[in-house]
Parts: structure tokens; sequence; C-alpha cells
């Protein structure tokens, strides 16, 4: 059982240049999150996704865009890539109800040069 | 608004004593909390919740929290530290009557557990 998949794992990019990361999850779920982890101040919701169809902003949605392309699938994408948004992104998805929690995936480290 | 306060950033503590990592919380409404582990190039891993009942709560490795309304704090405990316990450790709370499911973090709390 995969559970949620990212990719890539590491990239690097210059300023202004633009990529997507790529998140998949094989667990049915409707809600899916990208959050941003830097030193010191934890995780940061980017977007999140209630259910296929839908998303909202989080925290720090400035420079970033979200598709959700089915219920499994849940891209971000950085169109003109700025040094602030060096970072480890984290895609997740979640059950309802008492499955509530969590799955996270193992993550993209962004450099921005 | 929610928020979580992680106050110490980090916890050292001696393998087999005690360990104890605090959150303290704040929503506008009644709270779901949850723990979450990260080790080392790793996502994070879920570790107990609460949601409502109990307000002592038992989790994954001999992790458990109590929730304590009045104080609002989620801290987190364990009788017996492990030097495999040593990791990151987050606090993360929500609303508990809106649609919004997303959580907010805490700025996490490394627990160091020497042999």
């Amino acid at each position: 059982n995969a559970g949620v998949t990212q990719t890539p794992k590491f990239q690097v990019l210059k300023t202004g240049q633009s990529m997507t990361l790529q998140c998949a999850q094989d667990m049915n779920h409707n809600s899916m999150y990208w959050y941003r982890q830097d030193p010191g101040m934890g995780l940061r919701l980017i977007y999140y996704s209630a259910s296929e169809g839908t998303t909202d902003k989080g925290e720090v949605p400035n420079g970033y865009n979200v598709s959700r392309l089915n219920k499994r699938e849940f891209s971000l994408r950085l169109e003109s890539a700025a040094p602030s948004q060096t970072s480890v992104y984290f895609c997740a998805s979640s059950g309802q109800g008492i499955r509530e929690k969590l799955f996270f995936g193992s993550g993209t480290q962004l450099s921005v040069l | 608004a929610q928020s979580v306060a992680q106050p110490e950033d980090q916890v050292n503590v001696a393998e087999g004593n005690p360990l104890t990592v605090k959150c303290t919380y704040s929503v506008s409404g009644n709270p779901y909390l949850f723990w979450y582990v990260q080790y080392p190039n790793r996502g994070l891993q879920f570790l107990l919740k609460y949601i409502t009942g109990d307000n002592l709560v038992k989790g994954s490795y001999g992790f458990e929290a109590e929730f304590n309304k009045s104080q609002t704090s989620f801290h987190l405990k364990k009788p017996s530290a492990l030097v495999s316990d040593s990791a990151l450790y987050f606090c993360a709370v929500r609303v508990s009557d809106t649609g919004r499911r997303a959580l907010t973090f805490g700025s996490g709390t490394r627990l160091q557990v020497q042999p």
C-alpha cells in the first residue's frame, strides 16, 4: 500500500522558473493538502482540497496554484519561483470522521537560487 | 481563528525517564487535537488525536496525551523514554464544528533522548 506519493524528492530551480509538484494518494480520501515546512515555523498550509473539484487557500497561498485533477491527485504549481519559496513541501491526505488523520508523503526539498 | 503553541524548541530526557512535550492551543470553538512525529528525512506520522470523550488519549508507540480544557493544553507524555523516540514532534489543532478540516500546526519540539 503506497499511501501518499510525492514527486520529485529534490529540485533546484533558478529564480523565475516554474515547476509542478505532483501528489497522488491511493486511500480513497476526499481531503488533500499541501504544506510547507520551514525551520522554526512548523508546517504552514498552502492550499487544501476538501473534495474533488474544490480547492481553498490556506495560510500562505501567494505564489502558488493547485489543481485537484481527480480524487487521487493534487498538484502544486510554482509559476515563477522565488528564493522565499525554498522549503520542504509535503502533500497529505485525510480520511473523515473517526478515520480523520493526515497521511503525509515523504516530502520535496526545493531550493530556489 | 486557530493556533497552537509549543513553548519548548527542544526537550532533553534520559532513557527510561518519563517525558513530556508541551502544547497549548487557541480555537474559537471545540478543538480537535493531534500529535504527529517526524523522523529525520521523513514525512510526519500520526501519533494520536483527541476528538471527544475521555481526556486521556492513548496512541502509538506508548505515547499518550491529556486534554485539559481549562488550561487549553494537550501535552504529550510517555512513562519511559527510549532513544528511538528522538524525533521532531508537532501538535496540531482544528475547530471541530466547521467543515474546514485543515489543521494548524505548532512550530515543533525536538525530543532528544540520551542513552
